[in-house]
């Protein structure tokens, strides 16, 4: 079946602008994730929903950058006044149940520049 | 000190032999525990998960956990060329912390 897919694969904006990236985790998966990755280093936890519930935020690393899920499927991760230290690989990774195996799956990953 | 450690390596080894990864960390109540491998420009796949003590084999890759000395390992058999790759640990606290902790992975090479 089909994985998790992420877009745009990659955007390119402007110091100040807003970027909104979204996810679409595998079907009937429940938990969604955020994570952003910076090269050489493993995946950094942002945030994740439980269906449509934001479940923990504590990662997400100032008030411009926030997530939803709304009706428990699609997710948007918006970062608001980007910045050049916001570029990164910022990827999404779904898992079957909320609680039990936390088995966590990949999406493609969006690749953010900001110039 | 980091919530989970791996050597960055490389390391090398020569096709057919068996590579050995290892990945300590540092939260004791930590429950689940998994290995991603991730290609050059690509997103991490899950190709291990363990949530015991002992042994876990699939095909020609063994994850080993001791909870007590706060360690995983993962053991890949008849390494190949195409294993070359970096080998990401990660681990989960436990029920009702659903986030993963990665260690920065460990690149692995394999020489024909």
């Amino acid at each position: 079946g089909a994985g998790v897919s992420q877009s745009p694969r990659y955007k390119v904006t402007k110091r100040g602008q807003d970027v909104a990236l979204r996810c679409d985790p595998i079907s009937g998966h429940v938990s969604l994730y955020w994570y952003r990755q910076a090269l050489g280093q493993g995946p950094e936890f942002l945030t994740y929903f439980n269906y449509e519930a934001q479940q923990d935020k504590s990662g997400l690393p100032n008030d411009r950058f926030s997530a939803e899920r709304p009706e428990g499927s699609i997710s948007t991760l918006t970062i608001q006044r980007t910045e050049q230290r916001d570029s990164a690989m910022y990827r999404c990774a779904s898992s079957l149940r909320a609680w039990g195996s936390y088995e966590q799956y990949f999406g493609p990953g969006t690749r953010l520049t900001v110039t | 000190q980091k919530e989970v450690e791996q050597n960055s390596g490389p390391l090398s080894v020569p096709e057919g032999a068996i590579a050995s990864l290892n990945c300590t960390y540092s939260d004791r109540v930590s429950q689940s525990f998994f290995w991603y491998r991730q290609y050059s420009g690509k997103s991490p796949e899950l190709i291990m998960s363990i949530y015991s003590n002992g042994d876990k084999e699939d095909g020609r890759f063994t994850a080993q956990l001791n909870k007590a000395s706060q360690y995983v390992s993962l053991l890949i058999r008849d390494s190949q060329p195409s294993d070359s790759a970096t080998y990401l640990c990660a681990v989960n606290r436990d029920t009702g912390f659903q986030k993963l902790v990665f260690g920065t992975g460990t690149r692995l090479l394999v020489s024909p």
